[in-house]
């Protein structure tokens, strides 16, 4: 199994600023995910990180907007950039351990934009 | 974007008794996996089905696939509260380049009376 501490749990910003999120992973991963989920919406995945390669992004996300880092195998980071109401969600982090098998989720960070 | 489509979105019954909730994808998948998430946190993995499979269980949970018909099907028997939540399909991709993609249908939402 896979224990995932992605902070903050929460926060509360202001237009045009920019959030950072952490995730820390308790092994060495090679896959990690991260998802939104907009109010009571379900989850839409925002990219895949690879340790040492760019992260790939699904259609309707862009680096700009969602620059992620990877420097190791258990830490991953994506940045909400220029923000503004309509990233209003829960971001999710989730890692799995192999091809074709279940992901773990961290808590998740509720945010909101003002 | 979304592949799996749930249904009900929303199902409402006493203790005690059965709960089913409906899975429909459009492409071809490695699993389908379903997930738990209580009041927007993080996701509680419950059961995956490989594609060659046709049931699973796991204690009170029951798993039907049909590949044929492209859907699948959660059973919860003998309903508690404590299993009121958000109930999520996700399914994993076929293609995925060598790492596993989940993309996640619309949910469920499950409240269990006492």
């Amino acid at each position: 199994s896979a224990v995932i501490s992605q902070k903050p749990s929460r926060d509360i910003c202001q237009r045009g600023t920019s959030l950072t999120i952490q995730c820390q992973v308790d092994s060495q991963v090679t896959m990690m995910f991260w998802y939104r989920q907009q109010p009571g919406q379900s989850l839409t995945l925002i990219a895949t990180a690879n340790q040492g390669s760019e992260a790939t992004y699904e259609s309707g996300f862009v680096i700009d907007k969602f620059p992620i880092s990877r420097p190791n195998l258990t830490f991953s980071t994506l940045t909400v950039s220029n923000m503004s109401p309509e990233d209003s969600s829960i971001y999710l982090c989730s890692v799995s351990l192999g091809y074709n098998e279940k992901l773990f989720f961290g808590s998740g960070t509720q945010l909101s934009v003002l | 974007s979304q592949q799996g489509e749930e249904d009900p979105q929303a199902l409402s019954i006493q203790e005690g008794e059965n709960a089913t909730m409906n899975c429909s994808y459009k492409t071809s998948i490695n699993n389908l996996q379903w997930y738990r998430q209580n009041s927007g946190r993080g996701l509680v993995h419950l059961i995956l089905i490989r594609s060659n499979e046709r049931e699973k269980h796991s204690g009170r949970l029951r798993v039907t696939l049909d590949t044929s018909k492209k859907s699948s099907s959660l059973l919860i028997t003998a309903s508690r509260a404590a299993d009121t939540a958000s109930y999520f399909c996700a399914t994993d991709l076929l293609f995925s380049g060598g790492y596993n993609k989940l993309i996640f249908g619309a949910g469920t939402r499950l409240a269990v009376h006492p």
